[in-house]
């Protein structure tokens, strides 16, 4: 079974360009994720969606962040204009089900994001 | 406020020995909790999950522990080996409003030397 598929594994830019990070969540998983982690802290979650809705986005900077999730399946995160502090590995996570017992959470590699 | 505490923030040990890490929680209502493993530039990946019910899990060398009265769940590694090193986090998930809310530890950074 193939995993979360993310891409690109990494992206440096300078302050105040854009980026765009993509991830594929393993086939059939409803819930998706996008995580933020910052170099030596824990994941901090910035939007999960069930199928193609949006569950939580709480913690999404919304003036500079967007993400969507197309058709239930693949979905974009998009950093438009970055900061600085915005340099973190990005990392997308999926799992069967949001209600009930959540089940297992995978996670794929991360996007290494260096903003100069 | 929920949340997820972890101590020591890092650690270092000799290979074969056995370590245990701690995490505290202050997460209202409970669900789950989870340990996860992540190398260097890898994402985590799942190493227990514990239910309100359950008390203890083992994976192979790791086994972690759960004391819903006093929120502390802790990790117990036996026999470490240099591929042991890696970040631990632990996940504990709440229920609220309609979907499972994952609230993550900060991790504890451990090192297994030769």
């Amino acid at each position: 079974e193939a995993g979360v598929a993310q891409s690109p594994r990494y992206k440096i830019i300078e302050k105040r360009q854009s980026v765009a990070f993509w991830c594929n969540p393993i086939s059939g998983h409803a819930t998706l994720y996008w995580y933020q982690q910052i170099l030596g802290q824990g994941p901090k979650l910035l939007i999960q969606f069930q199928n193609n809705g949006v569950v939580d986005d709480s913690q999404l900077p919304k003036d500079r962040f967007s993400a969507e999730r197309l058709k239930g399946v693949d979905s974009t995160l998009k950093i438009q204009p970055a900061k600085l502090e915005d340099s973190a590995v990005y990392l997308c996570a999926s799992s069967l089900r949001t209600s009930g017992f959540p089940g297992e959470l995978f996670f794929g590699e991360g996007s290494r994001l260096t903003v100069l | 406020k929920n949340q997820v505490e972890q101590s020591p923030q890092s650690l270092i040990i000799l290979e074969g020995k056995n370590c245990t890490l701690q995490c505290n929680y202050t997460v209202s209502p409970f669900s789950n909790l989870r340990w996860y493993k992540q190398d260097t530039g890898r994402g985590p990946v799942s190493l227990t999950i514990m239910t309100f019910s359950e008390n203890t899990k083992s994976n192979g060398r790791y086994t972690a522990t759960l004391d819903a009265d006093t929120k502390q769940s802790s990790l117990h590694i036996t026999a470490s080996q240099l591929s042991d090193s890696a970040s631990y986090i632990c996940v504990v998930s709440s229920f609220s409003g309609g979907y499972n809310k994952l609230i993550f530890g900060a991790g504890t950074r451990l090192a297994v030397h030769p």
